[in-house]
């Protein structure tokens, strides 16, 4: 059974940089046509896609966010990670790390538990 | 980017009722449209896939239709443990995009 785990710090300062990564067993990231995103959700509001890494490397970001996000993967690791930079409180919420397809059969089908970063001084 | 509109954003209804959600995306999806339910504190879990694919595992009481823009979530009879926020959310291109949620009680 696949799972994904987030891990990170739960409190960033504002201006800083926010820095996450996704565990994931049961499976490998290099399994071919599935994407490894980042999805994230305010505190009482609705679900964001951040970005996400297809299984050959290739990243895509929101265009909201794009200037401010960067995706890497550790292959060794079986992991995947999250970097947005320039945070403020505006970025406050749960962040879900999550596997999915595009553009053919499936949707999110695994997703980590979350974890809550605060953005505070 | 592709708009995801949701209605209602809430609706409260009795147990063994049915309950209906629609979601209409801004340009043809085909059948890439997915349903989700969350529970307080918990992940989004995928209850239906590709408009009408049940998810191993869920209720019968859960399906869905649609295909293009226009699409369907239906409850047939509402149990108490249905109580949560549900969500759609199309996989055809990126960004992807969810619709704004509708949040099921209990009346």
């Amino acid at each position: 059974q696949l799972q994904l785990q987030e891990s990170g710090p739960g409190l960033v300062k504002p201006s800083e940089t926010l820095s996450l990564t996704c565990t994931v067993s049961g499976g490998s990231i290099s399994r071919s046509s599935y994407y490894w995103g980042w999805i994230r959700q305010p505190p009482g509001m609705g679900l964001e896609w951040i970005g996400s890494m297809y299984y050959r490397g290739s990243t895509y970001y929101n265009p909201s966010l794009k200037s401010r996000v960067t995706i890497s993967v550790d292959r060794s690791k079986n992991q995947f990670s999250l970097k947005l930079n320039s945070v403020t409180a505006a970025d406050t919420a749960v962040y879900y790390c999550a596997r999915h397809i595009v553009g053919t059969t499936g949707g999110v089908d695994y997703w980590g538990q979350g974890t809550l970063v605060t953005v505070s001084s | 980017d592709i708009q995801m509109t949701q209605s209602p954003s809430s609706l409260s209804a009795s147990v063994g009722d049915r309950v209906t959600i629609t979601c209409q995306a801004s340009q043809d999806i085909s059948n890439y449209l997915h349903w989700y339910q969350q529970k307080p504190g918990k992940a989004p879990k995928l209850l239906i896939y590709d408009a009408s694919n049940l998810e191993t595992g869920v209720p019968s009481r859960f399906s869905g239709s649609g295909s293009g823009t226009d699409f369907t979530f239906t409850i047939s009879s509402l149990q108490p443990e249905d109580i949560a926020t549900y969500y759609c959310q199309q996989c055809d291109n990126l960004p992807l995009t969810f619709g704004g949620g509708t949040k099921v009680e209990i009346k």
